[in-house]
């Protein structure tokens, strides 16, 4: 039961350049979506979330962009930092399902920015 | 910066032994919830816990799981006949309410291992 789906399980591009991930969602009922960063034994950490109401978000270097009709959104970073590799977790949530932070998440991505 | 902390890092059981997780949420935080993630596989929502009762749990979460706050600063995660398939890194995380940004702050995670 794949309804977050992160199709890339890796991605490496060069320090300075722009790098996106992507994420696919099947149930239409998710209405709140999240990226999340998770380093070598550490927990995920929030980095943005957007809304279902939105097309974009943007936060300093990081933007997450909603293509509701294709059910698509995608994390942007630019410029890419070597501080930036990590795994990328995409979530979705249902407000209708009573909580926000039931979380659903994708299987990740793993970032590598090289110097 | 407060932090949600995790004991133990890492426990190894055998399989049919009953194993305790403990988590200290962020001090002001109201929700508090385990996640899961098997190795190579996705982070899975258990179980959402506010004002002292389960507020949301997944299938995963049958008889043998339970969740308690019974100090009001520890929130601890029972399996009480572990099996192999429990094995997984287990993370706690806790919010300040239910809506807004879906911002979860995560612990470092507890890794069980079941032989």
């Amino acid at each position: 039961d794949q309804q977050v789906k992160q199709n890339s399980p890796s991605l490496s591009v060069q320090e300075g350049r722009i790098s996106i991930l992507n994420c696919d969602y099947t149930n239409s009922m998710f209405d709140y979506f999240l990226w999340y960063k998770k380093y070598p034994a550490e927990g995920p950490t929030f980095l943005i979330s957007i809304s279902s109401i939105k097309d974009k978000n943007e936060d300093g270097r990081f933007t997450v962009f909603l293509n509701k009709s294709a059910k698509h959104l995608s994390l942007h970073i630019v410029p890419s930092q070597p501080g930036d590799s990590a795994v990328y977790f995409c979530a979705a949530s249902s407000n209708s399902g009573g909580s926000n932070y039931k979380l659903t998440f994708g299987k990740g991505t793993l970032l590598t920015v090289n110097p | 910066e407060p932090e949600v902390t995790q004991t133990p890092s890492h426990q190894v059981t055998q399989m049919g032994q009953e194993v305790i997780l403990r988590c200290v949420p962020i001090s002001n935080h109201l929700y508090f919830y385990w996640y899961r993630q098997i190795l190579g596989q996705k982070v899975e929502f258990l179980v959402s816990f506010y004002n002292n009762e389960i507020s949301e749990k997944s299938e995963i979460f049958d008889d043998q799981f339970s969740v308690e706050r019974p100090d009001g600063s520890n929130f601890t995660l029972k399996i009480r006949s572990t099996k192999l398939e429990d094995s997984a890194m287990y993370f706690c995380a806790s919010s300040k309410d239910s809506m807004g940004t879906g911002e979860l702050f995560f612990g470092e995670g507890s890794r069980l291992t079941v032989l």
